[in-house]
């Protein structure tokens, strides 16, 4: 059963666009919520993170929205740059739980000049 | 700091060979995670630790063993490799779970495919 639901898997969006990823959870004990970015031949990188608490978080170009109540979070990048082409994963983790990340399937984003 | 460092980078296994995975981290870091990397498939967990001497099951431990002697390594064993184990594996760490520690910082991962 696959507990964070990741869309789309594909995403090309051209320079200057906002490219949109979205994910679902079904574990309400999920409290931490960080978006991972992989570049080929890389390990993922930690891109941003939410808690709960909160409905948005922004740093910089990159915005994470959250609705507890629809137990979705979306990832948003602003003034994509083909820099950002990469693949992006959503994961989740419970409360305290030292027993690591729950990873999306991945978005493979492409931004084209 | 160099970070969460993994060797070899490739490896080609045959069928029933075995080999360690290793795992070194130079942050002081209490947490440990093996992960593994299957296309199109995100990263699942195989094993962790929260401290050495301690270790525990993720989500597929099935075919792989751990150790945790130190605070700094963390190596993966594969007893008897099976194709199903052909993968990208990524060792990671973090200083904690709370909140502001929380963080997964990752190495560079092992290709690993079994023939």
């Amino acid at each position: 059963q696959q507990q964070v639901k990741q869309s789309p898997q594909s995403l090309i969006v051209q320079k200057g666009g906002i490219s949109i990823i979205n994910c679902a959870y079904e574990n309400t004990a999920f409290d931490y919520f960080p978006w991972y970015q992989q570049f080929p031949g890389k390990g993922p990188a930690l891109l941003i993170a939410i808690r709960p608490d909160v409905s948005e978080k922004k740093e910089g170009r990159f915005t994470i929205s959250f609705n507890k109540s629809a137990k979705q979070f979306s990832l948003h990048i602003m003034d994509s740059q083909p820099g950002d082409s990469a693949t992006y994963f959503c994961a989740a983790r419970i409360g305290g739980g030292a027993d690591g990340l729950t990873f999306g399937k991945g978005t493979h984003l492409i931004i084209q000049p | 700091n160099a970070g969460v460092t993994q060797t070899p980078k490739f490896r080609i296994l045959k069928i029933g060979q075995s080999m360690t995975l290793q795992c070194t981290q130079d942050m002081n870091h209490n947490y440990m995670y093996w992960y593994r990397q299957d296309p199109g498939m995100g990263l699942k967990l195989i094993y962790y630790s929260v401290g050495a001497g301690i270790t525990d099951k993720g989500e597929v431990p099935n075919g792989y063993n751990v150790s945790r002697s130190t605070t700094e390594d963390f190596p993966l064993r594969l007893e008897l490799a099976a194709p199903s184990q052909t993968s990208v594996y990524f060792c990671a760490s973090s200083r904690g779970v709370l909140a502001g520690a929380d963080t997964q910082y990752f190495g560079p991962g092992t290709r690993l495919t079994v023939l």
